[in-house]
């Protein structure tokens, strides 16, 4: 069964560096999510990415945050200057259509900021 | 505002059917959603409610009232591996497709 991929599975960096979080989403999939988790708090909508422009993004996506479809399978997240408080787990989903269809989660990424 | 709230915990035992609630208010509705998510892992979808009743997939099911702002999931038979937190989830209304969710319910299944 296809599935949505990311890695790396985790991530240490230092504050103030650059980090750049891949996926793989659904080959037939359109539209492209991302999503972060801070440890023990619930699922966090980062940004919404469809016909290679962003849909919509919540006010955690600020200026730090951007993204990117640099070919036909990959998705990126790129952080420009990490802070301590992005340290979340990352996760990436899919999904055929927009709404309703469902949205499939990737592994995600723990991204440690120190 | 957003708001979606559902409880912290529940304990049920093996075998046994437990009901899981969830309330929202939103400024947009296109859909309720239930995930699953173990610990350290990433949410599974369960069920999705866009009107206003019970859908029923196997072991789970799931109710919509969109006139008050509730839904519940519904888990029957249960075993150990249901151990997880129960994420529900509304998608907003705008052409983005946000998704916002609930803090979870971790559910404990004792033998």
């Amino acid at each position: 069964e296809p599935e949505v991929t990311q890695t790396p599975s985790h991530q240490v960096t230092q504050m103030g560096q650059e980090v750049i979080l891949r996926c793989v989403p659904i080959s037939n999939h359109l539209y492209f999510y991302w999503y972060r988790q801070i440890l023990g708090q619930k699922v966090e909508f980062l940004v919404s990415f469809y016909n290679n422009e962003i849909s919509e993004k919540s006010e955690i996506f600020d200026d730090q945050f951007s993204v990117e479809r640099p070919d036909g399978s990959n998705f990126t997240l790129k952080i420009r200057s990490t802070k301590l408080e992005d340290s979340a787990m990352y996760f990436c989903a899919s999904s055929v259509g927009g709404a309703p269809d469902t949205q499939y989660f990737g592994p995600g990424t723990r991204l440690t900021v120190l | 505002g957003q708001n979606i709230d559902q409880p912290t915990e529940m304990t049920a035992t093996e075998g046994a059917i437990v009901q899981i609630n969830c309330t929202y208010q939103t400024s947009g509705f296109n859909g309720l959603f239930w995930y699953q998510q173990h610990a350290g892992e990433a949410p599974t979808f369960l069920s999705y409610n866009v009107l206003d009743g019970l859908e029923e997939k196997g072991r789970f099911s799931s109710f919509l009232s969109r006139s008050k702002g509730y839904s519940y999931l519904l888990l029957k038979e249960l075993q150990m591996k249901d151990s997880a937190s129960y994420l529900c989830a509304v998608r907003d209304r705008g052409g983005g497709f946000k998704t916002i969710f609930g803090a979870g319910t971790r559910l404990f299944v004792k033998a």
